[in-house]
């Protein structure tokens, strides 16, 4: 079935250090790629997204992700992370690169320590 | 800047009752969503509207029914609610135009007790 996976339900991570966040997606064409993130007791806001292009795509709040069609992914990273980090993140897809719904991956919960 | 207002943040109902979830947005988006967010489930698509009085079913539509009588708003009804039906509940608009995101609004936590 065509589907959306973080393979992380729990990541937790020490102040400063770097983190990955990985999303993978079965869908046969490149779809549009989003990730979110939801802050304990908020909505949730768009980090970045891939439409096409330089695979390589910068966010907010100084993430970035990068497309490897190859494998499918679209993993997410920040070099340093920082204590207010600490969220839930959600890869999303729209699998048809057109008028659909998003799907979205079940969620990986992040962690900071100091 | 894009707004999209729910008409609750938490609401406890009784197994039984109707419930109404209100979503209204001010950005003229043809389409809109209702999700549910479970921990550990992600956020799961319940109806969504492409367009005034258009309505599709999502991944999980039983038990929810749906009205959108004006562009701006999008209604979540529970005919009868259930323990089960105790969640987050998340509305979303899309904008198809230019950045083909979506916005979502601050959530409603709904307890059917």
């Amino acid at each position: 079935a065509q589907s959306v996976t973080q393979p992380d339900i729990h990541i937790t991570v020490s102040e400063g250090a770097s983190l990955e966040l990985r999303c993978n997606y079965s869908y046969g064409a490149t779809p549009y790629l989003f990730w979110y993130v939801q802050s304990p007791g908020q909505g949730l806001q768009l980090l970045l997204k891939y439409f096409s292009g330089d695979t390589l795509v910068q966010g907010i709040k100084g993430f970035e992700a990068e497309f490897k069609r190859s494998q499918s992914s679209f993993n997410l990273r920040k070099p340093s992370v920082h204590w207010s980090d600490a969220a839930e993140y959600f890869c999303a897809v729209v699998p048809d690169s057109g008028n659909t719904p998003l799907v979205f991956g079940k969620g990986t919960r992040l962690s900071v320590i100091a | 800047d894009v707004k999209v207002t729910q008409s609750s943040r938490y609401l406890v109902k009784r197994t039984g009752e109707k419930v109404f979830l209100e979503c209204v947005q001010d950005m003229d988006h043809e389409n809109m969503f209702w999700y549910r967010q479970d921990p550990g489930l992600g956020l799961r698509l319940i109806y969504f509207s492409y367009d005034v009085k258009m309505k599709e079913k999502g991944d999980i539509p039983e038990g929810y029914s749906v009205s959108r009588e004006k562009k701006e708003r999008f209604s979540l009804i529970l005919e009868s609610a259930s323990t089960n039906q105790t969640s987050m509940y998340l509305c979303a608009t899309l904008d198809t135009t230019l950045t083909y995101e979506q916005y979502f609004g601050p959530g409603t936590r709904l307890t059917v007790t």
